[in-house]
């Protein structure tokens, strides 16, 4: 069974500092993703990344993927409030995405 | 482009009632994913529907969740009778397919059961 974790859980974060964020999987996929959720609202896609050594960036936010760690990450750069939401990743399983737990970012003026 | 809509959005009923929540896709998408969150916890796959199939329901809990999806368009989820830990939020989510890049996601119906 494929298990997705992600840390940490709940991310208090200073404007304009450096953060990152860690997704690790159990079993052998070659598809992420990374979704955005504000309260009340659905998941927007962020990223989907497809291989290993794959990176994309997308303003502050900068999402890589290691296939043979089983690992991606979530790097913020300088956060900004409007960056405060949670964040899931999910991994691909024969089409059926399994997500993450979430992580909740807070970003504090 | 009208996206993935759910209803109701929030729904309050007590332990042994019936609630039926319903999920339109976005147009032409032939792939239907239902989710459910309980709070706190991980978005846990219920089912997947390729148009009016179900290609995977092994999330399913038991046999009180019943899910439809007829004619390929709109998808139900009933439980009957309701227990106090079905409540959560259930999300819906479709895609073109087959291994599209994304899943495009309803804003979810908060259920709680009293």
């Amino acid at each position: 069974e494929l298990k997705v974790e992600q840390n940490p859980l709940f991310l208090s974060m200073q404007e304009g500092k450096n953060y990152t964020i860690y997704c690790n999987y159990s079993t052998t996929s070659d598809r992420l993703y990374w979704y955005r959720q504000d309260p009340g609202k659905s998941l927007e896609s962020l990223f989907v990344l497809l291989s290993n050594g794959a990176v994309k960036q997308e303003g502050r936010l900068m999402a890589s993927l290691d296939t043979k760690a089983r690992l991606s990450t979530l790097h913020i750069t300088a956060a900004v409030h409007d960056l405060s939401a949670t964040y899931f990743c999910a991994v691909d399983l024969v089409r059926t995405p399994v997500f993450g737990a979430g992580t909740i970012l807070r970003v504090k003026s | 482009e009208a996206g993935v809509t759910q209803f109701p959005s929030h729904s309050v009923i007590e332990k042994g009632q019936t609630v039926t929540l319903r999920c339109d896709p976005i147009s032409g998408h032939d792939n239907l994913y239902w989710y459910r969150r309980v709070m706190g916890k991980e978005i846990k796959f219920l089912l997947h529907f390729v148009k009016e199939s179900k290609q995977d329901e092994s999330g399913m809990p038991n046999n009180r969740f019943l899910a439809e999806r007829t004619g390929g368009t709109y998808s139900t989820l009933k439980v009957q009778p309701a227990e106090l830990e079905d409540s959560g939020v259930y999300f819906c989510a479709s895609n073109p397919g087959p291994r599209s890049e994304k899943l495009f996601f309803g804003s979810g119906t908060q259920l709680s059961v009293l």
